[in-house]
């Protein structure tokens, strides 16, 4: 399978502990997004890597969200000190970003957190 | 503040009716795509619009881009059951590095 593929599928977690969710692209992809999605609603942009480097994190983001896509290939999502509000499914996307083309979003299954 | 609007929020038809969803935005994008979801899934891309004014076909699938390359519609003609989903329009940021974000997403329903 060479598909983009999210670790753990499901985690459950107790509020303050800490979650670490890894994404591994498609190989040849130079772009890896984050996105937060809640039921019935689209997702939410969190963060994106072009290769090695991080472009941009949303601003709505605390500083209890990290990540990190150390030598361009797999990314990794930590939450420290989960909170109930962090509770959704945590999306990864890649795609081959050409000239000013976007190129197609290609998601995992995603990543669901339910902090208690 | 939502970048990307979509409307309706939800929809729910009968079988064989047509439907046209919307994707609005104060924003210029690069390209706009339309994905669909299913529940449990990661969404799937269906369609990439570039130029303003582009219309593309996909089956009884309809996509149409702006001219100012702001807002896009998709049109579907006689809805099936198996169309049911998340509909979610996706905007390339010309001015973020071509990032890309979502709107809310149209809940369709398709009913037999």
């Amino acid at each position: 399978d060479t598909g983009v593929s999210q670790d753990p599928r499901h985690k459950i977690t107790k509020r303050g502990q800490n979650v670490t969710f890894r994404c591994d692209p498609i190989s040849e992809h130079n772009r890896l997004y984050w996105y937060r999605q809640t039921l019935g609603q689209g997702p939410e942009f969190l963060t994106y890597f072009q290769n090695e480097a991080q472009l941009e994190k949303s601003r709505l983001l605390s500083d209890r969200f990290s990540a990190e896509r150390p030598k361009g290939s797999f990314s990794t999502l930590e939450i420290q000190r989960t909170e109930q509000g962090d509770s959704a499914m945590y999306l990864c996307a890649s795609s081959l970003l050409a000239g000013s083309n976007t190129g197609e979003l290609f998601f995992g299954e995603g990543s669901r957190l339910t902090v208690l | 503040t939502q970048l990307l609007e979509q409307s309706p929020q939800f929809l729910s038809i009968q079988e064989g009716e047509n439907l046209t969803v919307y994707c609005n935005s104060s924003s210029v994008f690069s390209s706009l795509q339309w994905y669909r979801q299913e529940p449990g899934e990661g969404p799937v891309l269906l369609v990439t619009v570039v130029t303003g004014g582009e219309v593309k076909k996909l089956k009884r699938l309809t996509f149409q881009f702006g001219d100012a390359r702001k807002d896009s519609s998709l049109h579907i003609t006689a809805a099936q059951p198996g169309d049911t989903g998340l509909y979610l329009c996706a905007g390339g940021m010309k001015t973020s590095y071509d990032k890309v974000i979502f709107g809310p997403g149209t809940s369709l329903s398709v009913i037999p």
